[in-house]
């Protein structure tokens, strides 16, 4: 079965330092990826989505992944974090026709 | 419109109420997803409706009871919650179930829920 691995619970950086939030999956075929975020109190926003066009995926907000097939993994970056990206964060796998799975999140805090 | 709604933003019940939360997206989506969400946790698939038919049930307890009156429309019917079904009750839609799998979902901002 298809699964999800966020490294970190909880990452703190500082405003305007890089922001590294770590996926890793576990696939026998080329996996659907998904980076969701999510605010306090409210529902879950894509971020950016990997779906074999390319290997580097812009999405909203100014953030970015890579997807490395040998690595198996799929990390979220920001070059410079703002207060405003301080939020839940989820990295998400849609194996061909399936469930979308789940990481267990990763929250970000910004310091000022 | 790349919306979904949902209605009430927070509910409170007592274990013995009826109550229903509601969702709806004009996106033309034709799957749409129920799913809990408990604090600090990701959320976990309950339901799956798919042209308007259940295609999942993950397991949940009879106490929920999916309902898909028409394309645009989801809800859930609650009866006889227990405390811990507290949590966060998302939505959300997807042009399909079945075709491309890199169709995302899109999520509605979630009822809150606090069964007493």
């Amino acid at each position: 079965a298809q699964s999800v691995t966020q490294l970190g619970s909880h990452v703190s950086v500082s405003e305007g330092a890089l922001v590294l939030l770590r996926c890793n999956y576990s696939s026998s075929v080329p996996p659907y990826l998904f980076w969701y975020v999510q605010y306090p109190n409210q529902g879950l926003q894509l971020l950016l989505k990997y779906t074999s066009a390319a290997t580097l995926v812009k999405g909203i907000n100014g953030f970015e992944a890579e997807f490395k097939k040998s690595e198996t993994s799929f990390h979220l970056t920001k070059p410079s974090a703002h207060m405003s990206d301080a939020a839940e964060y989820f990295c998400a796998v849609r194996p061909t026709g399936g469930k979308l799975i789940f990481g267990q999140g990763t929250e970000l805090s910004v310091k000022p | 419109d790349t919306e979904v709604t949902q209605t009430p933003k927070h509910l409170v019940m007592g274990m013995t109420n009826k109550k229903s939360l509601k969702c709806e997206q004009h996106m033309g989506h034709r799957a749409m997803y129920w799913y809990k969400q408990k604090a600090k946790k990701p959320p976990e698939l309950m339901f799956v409706y798919s042209y308007e038919k259940l295609s999942i049930n993950e397991s949940v307890p009879s106490r929920f009871s999916p309902e898909c009156p028409n394309s645009s429309l989801l809800n859930l019917h609650l009866h006889a919650l227990q405390p811990e079904d507290s949590a966060l009750y998302l939505c959300a839609s997807s042009q399909d179930q079945t075709g491309a799998s890199y169709n995302e979902q899109f999520f509605g901002p979630g009822t809150r829920l606090t069964v007493l």
